[in-house]
């Protein structure tokens, strides 16, 4: 059971370039999210999905897109990357009715230089 | 503005010794609290929880303390032992009755934890 996947595990931008982070799960999961680490402020909600098709705003929402076409996948859109954006991305899913116990991915590492 | 703090960035304690980390948050919305446990490289794993119905929850080595009226929890880990040196996150949430009740976790800044041989 491969559990919730992120890739890549790095990546190096440059100001202005666009990606796509990925995320899958594989635990048939309603709710899937991405948070970014920074140092000392912890971990931050940049956007939710309770299921396919529905997404949210969480708090740092600016800059990124996300979509939700099927129940396994959550990419995460960096649409002009700029260096505030270099960050630890974590992709997490669990059972609505199972509460705030996120199962996390193992992270991206992304720089914008 | 913070709503759930660990004013502590890090901690170092004995081996065998009671490790207690703590958190506090300031949204009496909030009726749901977690910890999370961090290594290098990893993502953050679950460890413990406890609903704002109960002041104490255990599991085995851990235990959760609620204080609604201080808004305050804390994690005890009695007996420390060196592979419980990670990162601990407090996160907290509350059901938001929009979009089919989905809810927000909020996570504090994290408690470095340090166990010595």
């Amino acid at each position: 059971n491969a559990g919730v996947t992120q890739t890549p595990k790095f990546q190096v931008l440059k100001t202005g370039q666009s990606m796509t982070l990925q995320c899958a799960q594989d635990m048939n999961h309603e709710y899937m999210s991405w948070y970014r680490q920074d140092p000392g402020m912890g971990l931050r909600l940049i956007h939710y999905s309770v299921g396919a098709g529905i997404t949210d705003q969480g708090e740092v929402p600016n800059g990124y897109n996300v979509s939700r076409s099927t129940t396994e996948d959550f990419p995460l859109r960096l649409l002009s990357a700029a260096p505030s954006q270099t960050s630890v991305y974590f992709c997490a899913s669990s059972f609505r009715v199972r509460r705030g116990k996120l199962f996390f991915g193992s992270g991206t590492q992304l720089s914008v230089l | 503005d913070q709503q759930v703090k660990q004013n502590s960035p890090s901690l170092s304690v004995q081996e065998g010794r009671i490790s207690i980390l703590n958190c506090d948050y300031t949204n009496s919305m909030f009726d749901y609290f977690l910890w999370y446990k961090k290594y290098p490289a990893e993502g953050p794993t679950f460890l413990i929880s406890i609903s704002s119905i109960k002041d104490k929850n255990e599991d085995g080595r851990f235990t959760v303390f609620l204080n609604k009226s201080a808004k305050h929890l804390s994690l005890h880990i009695v007996p420390s032992q060196p592979g419980d040196s990670a990162v601990y996150f407090c996160a907290a949430s509350y059901s938001r009755l929009t979009q089919g009740g989905s809810e927000k976790l909020v996570f504090g800044k994290g408690t470095k934890l340090t166990v010595n041989p």
